[in-house]
């Protein structure tokens, strides 16, 4: 099992373009959450989604954030027009649907987004 | 929302001791809570957890208990060593469909 997998794993953006990041779920998990760490803080949520569905997106911001998970492929986070605030470590994780096992969260490896 | 505290923010202890982080949460319909060590560069995993229907959970070195009335847990590390250094994070769930709320992290650094 290869476990939760995020690319890129390190991405560079000069400000004003657009940062996609990617994370496929561990096999057999259909629920993804994207956090995202400021250097030295917790871990803030984002958004929740299954597949072709948001569940909760509170923590998203308003403007320029986005994110989808396709019946087929993995789930991206897109942030428009990037600023040197979304500078920041992204991190996916994921949980199978079923009852039995559903609370368990697994985190991918991150997606560390350096803004210049 | 739920609305998780914890503390404290850093915490140093001597080899050998033991560590104590405590999180309370805002609401009583919340019924799972985990904790994740994240150690430096590296992702959040998962080390213990624990749901509404158990009052204290052991698995080595670690525990965790839960105080529902007072809507508090902790995470106790006993016999402390150096690769327990990590930021510790406390989280909790209402239930299968909501998020995880995590609390802010603590430091724990220990020193040899």
């Amino acid at each position: 099992n290869a476990g939760v997998m995020q690319n890129p794993r390190h991405l560079v953006r000069r400000r004003g373009q657009e940062a996609r990041l990617r994370c496929s779920p561990m096999k057999g998990h259909s629920h993804v959450y994207w956090y995202r760490q400021l250097p030295e803080e917790g871990l803030k949520f984002m958004v929740y989604l299954q597949k072709e569905n948001i569940i909760d997106e509170s923590g998203m911001p308003k403007e320029r954030f986005s994110a989808e998970f396709p019946k087929e492929g993995p789930s991206i986070l897109r942030i428009q027009q990037v600023v040197r605030g979304d500078s920041a470590a992204y991190f996916c994780a994921s949980s199978p649907a079923q009852a039995a096992g559903a609370n368990v969260l697994t985190f991918g490896a991150g997606s560390r987004l350096t803004v210049l | 929302g739920e609305n998780v505290e914890q503390h404290p923010s850093t915490l140093s202890v001597q080899e050998g001791d033991s560590a104590v982080i405590k999180c309370t949460y805002s609401d009583s319909a919340s019924n799972y809570f985990p904790w994740y060590k994240q150690e430096l560069g590296k992702r959040p995993q998962l080390i213990i957890d624990i749901r509404s229907n158990v009052g204290e959970k052991k698995d080595q070195r670690i525990a965790v208990t839960l105080n529902k009335t007072a809507k508090h847990f902790s995470l106790h590390i006993t016999e402390t060593q150096p690769e327990d250094s990590a930021v510790y994070f406390c989280a909790a769930r209402l239930n299968y469909g909501q998020n995880f709320v995590f609390g802010p992290g603590t430091r724990l650094s220990v020193l040899p």
